[in-house]
């Protein structure tokens, strides 16, 4: 079976630009969860979604937003790129609402130039 | 503010020594889990705990999970290169809908 899958790998953008990033999870896999790694450090949650809807949010600005569509895969959005946005975006797929098991994608490396 | 705080940050050590990588808290998590992480690559799960006290075994890897559930240590026992990555301890709470993760520690496992 497949894992989850993000796209694209990598990323060039400069600042002020807006940036989409997609996952698609696990098959049967009904949440998705987005988190930022800035390099050196560890993930930090920026969203989760269950059943098309918005289950969780980290502390990050409005500029990041998401959706999902009713296949499961979803979107992240970045706009007004800033410096600081530049770090791995990571995708995590489980079964459920809730679940302490998570699997993640390979990761969206982003750079903001 | 980091929930999970991990040590070493930096361990570079000789193949065939052991080693131990610590994460605590002052919070309680309903699980905790240990990933490991190389260059470019998504975080891979390697064990959950759930229960204080409990002790995991994964071939030459041992995860402890600390009686009151703050805390975790990860044993590895002869490492070998390709033990070498980013490992990463992650805290669940009940009614969370994330983990919470630790700050990592690089292991470098040199031949």
């Amino acid at each position: 079976d497949a894992g989850v899958t993000q796209s694209p790998t990598h990323l060039i953008k400069t600042r002020g630009q807006h940036v989409t990033l997609r996952c698609s999870p696990i098959s049967g896999h009904k949440s998705v969860s987005w988190y930022q790694q800035v390099l050196g450090q560890g993930p930090q949650f920026i969203f989760q979604y269950y059943e098309k809807e918005e289950r969780g949010r980290g502390n990050f600005p409005d500029r990041f937003s998401a959706r999902q569509f009713p296949n499961y895969s979803s979107e992240l959005n970045v706009n007004a790129l800033l410096l600081g946005d530049s770090a791995l975006y990571l995708c995590a797929s489980s079964p459920w609402q809730g679940s302490d098991t998570q699997y993640f994608g390979p990761g969206t490396r982003l750079t903001v130039l | 503010t980091q929930l999970l705080e991990q040590s070493p940050q930096f361990l570079s050590i000789q193949e065939g020594e052991n080693l131990t990588v610590y994460c605590n808290s002052s919070s309680v998590f309903s699980s905790l889990q240990w990933y490991r992480q190389e260059p470019g690559e998504g975080p891979v799960l390697l064990v959950t705990v759930v229960t204080g006290g409990e002790v995991k075994k994964l071939k030459r890897l041992t995860f402890q999970f600390g009686d009151a559930r703050k805390d975790s240590s990860l044993h590895i026992t002869a490492a070998q290169p390709g033990d070498t990555g980013l490992y990463l301890c992650a805290g669940h709470k009940t009614g969370a809908n994330n983990l919470f993760f630790g700050t990592g520690t690089r292991l470098t496992v040199i031949p």
